[in-house]
């Protein structure tokens, strides 16, 4: 089975643009979740969609925004692009249940880069 | 709120040394708790998981113990191989959250010398 994909791979922008990433989870996981690496730190939680609902949403201004489709594949856009949005963004998906002890699999992920 | 707080890197070792990389958490019930590996190039990768208090979770030959009265979920491994040079998350999910919704912590990288 395939694994989580992402695209791009690498996107280069400019201070206020806009972007949209893409993700496709496992086939059969209803749950998509968005977070961003920043260089040197760990995965921050940006959002969580399941059955095309928002589930929760990290502390990330509104400026950032996603969807899921009926095909559980989702999009995160930025808008008023800043320096410091330049990141890693990672997907992961997983089954779906509501527990804690799901596993996540991870896509390999978008790197932005805004100038 | 939710936290993790890694040993600071990098961690350079010999093969077939001994492995310690420290992780403790802030949490609030029971969570659970995760260690991910993202090697060089690649995405990050489950490597272990413990869902309660004194489970120990084992893969490759990497394990880590659930101490919920020390809060902490330290990675061991008892001869490393150049292969795992990585860089190492640890991570949860709330008791009362789903794992779509982890905390990692910073990561600590790890390179092994031949």
């Amino acid at each position: 089975d395939a694994g989580v994909t992402q695209s791009p791979t690498h996107l280069i922008k400019t201070r206020g643009q806009h972007v949209t990433l893409r993700c496709s989870p496992i086939s059969g996981h209803k749950s998509v979740s968005w977070y961003q690496q920043v260089l040197g730190q760990g995965p921050q939680f940006i959002f969580q969609y399941y059955e095309k609902e928002e589930r929760g949403r990290g502390n990330f201004p509104d400026r950032f925004s996603a969807r899921q489709f009926p095909n559980y594949s989702s999009e995160l856009n930025v808008n008023a692009l800043l320096l410091g949005d330049s990141a890693l963004y990672l997907c992961a998906s997983s089954p779906g249940t509501s527990a804690s002890t799901d596993t996540q699999y991870f896509g390999p992920g978008t790197r932005l880069t805004v100038l | 709120g939710n936290s993790v707080t890694q040993m600071e890197g990098p961690v350079t070792l010999s093969e077939e040394a001994f492995l310690t990389i420290n992780c403790t958490y802030t949490a609030t019930g029971y969570p659970s708790l995760f260690w991910y590996v993202q090697y060089p190039g690649e995405g990050l990768q489950l490597l272990l998981k413990a869902t309660k208090a004194d489970d120990k979770g084992s893969n490759k030959g990497f394990e880590a113990t659930y101490r919920k009265e020390t809060t902490s979920f330290h990675l061991e491994k008892g001869s490393v191989q150049v292969s795992d040079s990585a860089v190492y998350f640890c991570a949860l999910s709330g008791h009362n959250t789903n794992a779509g919704k982890s905390t990692f912590g910073d990561g600590t990288t790890l390179t092994v010398k031949p």
